[in-house]
């Protein structure tokens, strides 16, 4: 099946700064991506929908200005989150459909101290 | 909006058949799936079964769809412990992104 890289695994960084998250499909273009996160013990709820070439779609209660989505290219969208506080930490995971299918990145697990 | 809904939690012995069961609201879903997740790890496709559709069978995997009740099911013949995990069934209508279940912890004993 297709391949969906995100970059990086884990990270911790301090309060106050800014982690960017890469989305990448492998083998196959995508126009659409979508970012999710995952708090502990629960369900993944979608974040926004990336779109290339435009501004991404923001689910109700995310804020924009503070997880920036760029989706620069057919196969690369990133997720910024920016002035990160503890709050933040979770699993963002990203997803791409192709076909029938929607594959999914890694995740990454994200510390904020 | 979308709902879809698992009970949380299902222990089973090692060697039995595991069903675990997933409601869902939205009568235009195209597309169902099953994925597996592992502790702190993403998530893994499973199966997935299109809504024309009433049962697919892989291997240990047999996926049952009621679309007249909205209802899923993922049975895992011959449970091992290796599938210990969460499972999370999901729908979309293919245009946007999937929908998720709140995932059922699967639990096999020795």
């Amino acid at each position: 099946g297709a391949v969906v890289s995100q970059h990086p695994s884990r990270v911790i960084c301090k309060s106050g700064t800014s982690v960017k998250i890469e989305c990448r499909s492998l083998d196959f273009q995508a126009t659409t991506m979508f970012w999710y996160r995952q708090f502990p013990k629960q369900s993944l709820m979608l974040m926004a929908t990336s779109n290339e070439g435009s501004k991404a779609t923001y689910e109700q209660g995310v804020e924009k200005d503070k997880f920036l989505i760029n989706h620069a290219s057919l196969t690369l969208s990133t997720l910024t989150v920016t002035s990160a506080h503890p709050e933040d930490s979770s699993f963002y995971i990203c997803s791409a459909p192709a076909n029938t299918e929607a594959f999914f990145g890694q995740g990454t697990r994200l510390t904020v101290v | 909006g979308e709902d879809v809904e698992q009970s949380l939690f299902l222990s089973v012995r090692e060697g039995d058949s595991s069903v675990i069961n997933c409601t869902y609201t939205d009568s235009s879903s195209t597309y169902l799936y099953w994925y597996k997740q592992e502790p702190g790890a993403g998530l893994q496709l499973l199966t997935y079964i299109f809504s024309n559709m009433d049962m697919k069978q892989d291997q240990r995997l047999t996926v049952l769809l009621n679309k007249k009740d909205k209802h899923l099911s993922l049975r895992i013949a011959d449970t091992q412990t290796g599938d210990s995990a969460i499972y999370f069934c999901a729908e979309t209508t293919g245009r946007r992104a999937l929908t998720f279940g709140s995932g059922t912890r699967l639990q096999v004993q020795p």
